[in-house]
């Protein structure tokens, strides 16, 4: 059983370009985490999907960010028209139900590098 | 001030040494507990979980919860060289279930 699938690994955008991270859940899972890295920090919740739904979006900056997670395929973070300050490791989450600790389990991240 | 505060170390130890890291946060609504691993460049891995107050020992870890001062401790035993990396505290609860709140990391070597 594959674990939380993200790609790309790594993520290279010059200013004004848009970017888009890609999270595969691990199989039976149906929701789905967003959280933000940045350098010497620790991770932030951004938002929160449930299948075609947005349950709780309060980490999402309010410009430039979308977040969704369709009936199939993989769920999507979208950064549009990236600054410098969006550069930051970018990490989901999955679990099978409003899990909370123990049924949420990490992928490796896409690190995303704005020039 | 942060929900969760956490000492970002760095933390150097050597190899057998006991470890304690240590987190308060503010929000009394919080009632799970989580303590995670990442290693440099990888996503985080649940270590412990504990739910409200009390110790829950897995191995050589030990996580300890006191809501009524609001802290949260991980201790490690006979700490090795490949438990080096950053530790990161976690709690959720309150309004929403799906959100960890995480501490800043505690970055921990163990040198042989």
């Amino acid at each position: 059983n594959a674990g939380v699938m993200q790609n790309p690994r790594h993520l290279v955008r010059r200013r004004g370009q848009e970017a888009r991270l890609r999270c595969s859940p691990m199989k039976g899972h149906s929701h789905v985490y967003w959280y933000r890295q940045l350098p010497e920090e620790g991770l932030k919740f951004m938002v929160y999907l449930q299948k075609e739904n947005i349950i709780d979006e309060s980490g999402m900056p309010k410009e430039r960010f979308s977040a969704e997670f369709p009936k199939e395929g993989p769920s999507i973070l979208r950064i549009q028209q990236v600054v410098r300050g969006d550069s930051a490791a970018y990490f989901c989450a999955s679990s099978p139900k409003s899990g909370v600790g123990t049924e949420a389990f990490f992928g490796q991240g896409t690190r995303l590098t704005v020039v | 001030q942060k929900e969760v505060e956490q000492d970002p170390g760095p933390l150097s130890v050597p190899e057998g040494a006991i470890v304690s890291l240590n987190c308060t946060y503010s929000n009394s609504a919080f009632q799970y507990f989580m303590w995670y691993r990442q290693y440099s460049r990888k996503g985080p891995e649940l270590l412990m979980y504990t739910y409200s107050s009390g110790n829950k020992e897995d191995g050589r870890f030990t996580a300890q919860v006191d809501k009524s001062s609001k802290y949260i401790s991980l201790f490690i035993r006979d700490s090795q060289p490949s438990d080096s990396a950053t530790y990161l505290c976690a709690t959720a609860g309150g309004t929403s279930y799906g959100k960890l709140t995480f501490g800043q990391g505690t970055i921990l070597t163990v040198h042989p």
